[in-house]
């Protein structure tokens, strides 16, 4: 099983509301990253998580919060988000975060902040 | 630094012609190089990479790619293309001897089948 999922599939939100994305996978995978992308872009990294700890930020707006409760469970809250912040975020995950490993993506939720 | 080049925005073939997306990477030390497909509203499939060992490397769907070192690229192929080919591709390249957890991909080439 190669399977990431992710929920919600689409999100609508106001800028001052909270909400949260939420990745999930069973592969055993010890790393684990989000991504930003706009329309026909490359994905663009956001945060990495390796063997559970925040190992890189992006240099990402505080208003994009992750956390990564667990080993297969990984969250992007949302708070006071930008209309330029629309965009399909995926979530991926690899075996660890060696440069070896390939990374395996989530469908990704596409979010449309009014 | 690590960076990848798609030197190509679009491909258009005839099905059951063959077909070529084509990568040119650079790397301070060995590359690690990989090719991701993008349909509509999908999140990124992998599709097939490159480590080591024989140069020809063969992935899903009957996707092929070359690693050719003396020209730092990593083309894909494949033989008879079919109109559920129709996607974005990405190439992704990572240095072997850098640990800054980053995978860097190319801009991406949108291919188009004609039936």
């Amino acid at each position: 099983d190669t399977e990431v999922t992710q929920t919600p599939k689409h999100l609508v939100m106001g800028m001052t509301n909270k909400k949260s994305l939420k990745c999930e996978q069973h592969m055993g995978h010890r790393a684990m990253y989000w991504y930003k992308q706009k329309a026909k872009k490359p994905p663009e990294l956001m945060f990495v998580y390796s063997y559970e700890k925040l190992s890189i930020n992006e240099s990402v707006p505080s208003r994009f919060s992750p956390e990564c409760p667990n080993s297969s469970l990984l969250n992007l809250h949302l708070h006071a988000l930008q209309p330029e912040d629309s965009a399909l975020y995926l979530c991926a995950s690899s075996q660890a975060p060696d440069a070896a490993y390939e990374q395996y993506f989530g469908p990704g939720t596409r979010l449309t902040v009014t | 630094a690590q960076s990848v080049a798609q030197p190509e925005d679009q491909v258009n073939v005839a099905e059951g012609n063959p077909l070529t997306v084509k990568c040119t990477y650079s790397v301070s030390g060995n590359p690690y190089l990989f090719w991701y497909v993008q349909y509509p509203n999908r999140g990124l499939q992998f599709l097939l990479k490159y480590i080591t060992g024989d140069n020809l490397v063969k992935g899903s769907y009957g996707f092929e790619a070359e690693f050719n070192k003396s020209q730092t690229s990593f083309h894909l192929k494949k033989p008879s293309a079919l109109v559920s080919d129709s996607a974005l591709y990405f190439c992704a390249v990572r240095d072997m001897y850098l640990n800054d957890y980053k995978l860097s991909f190319g801009a991406g080439t949108t291919v188009t089948v004609r039936a």
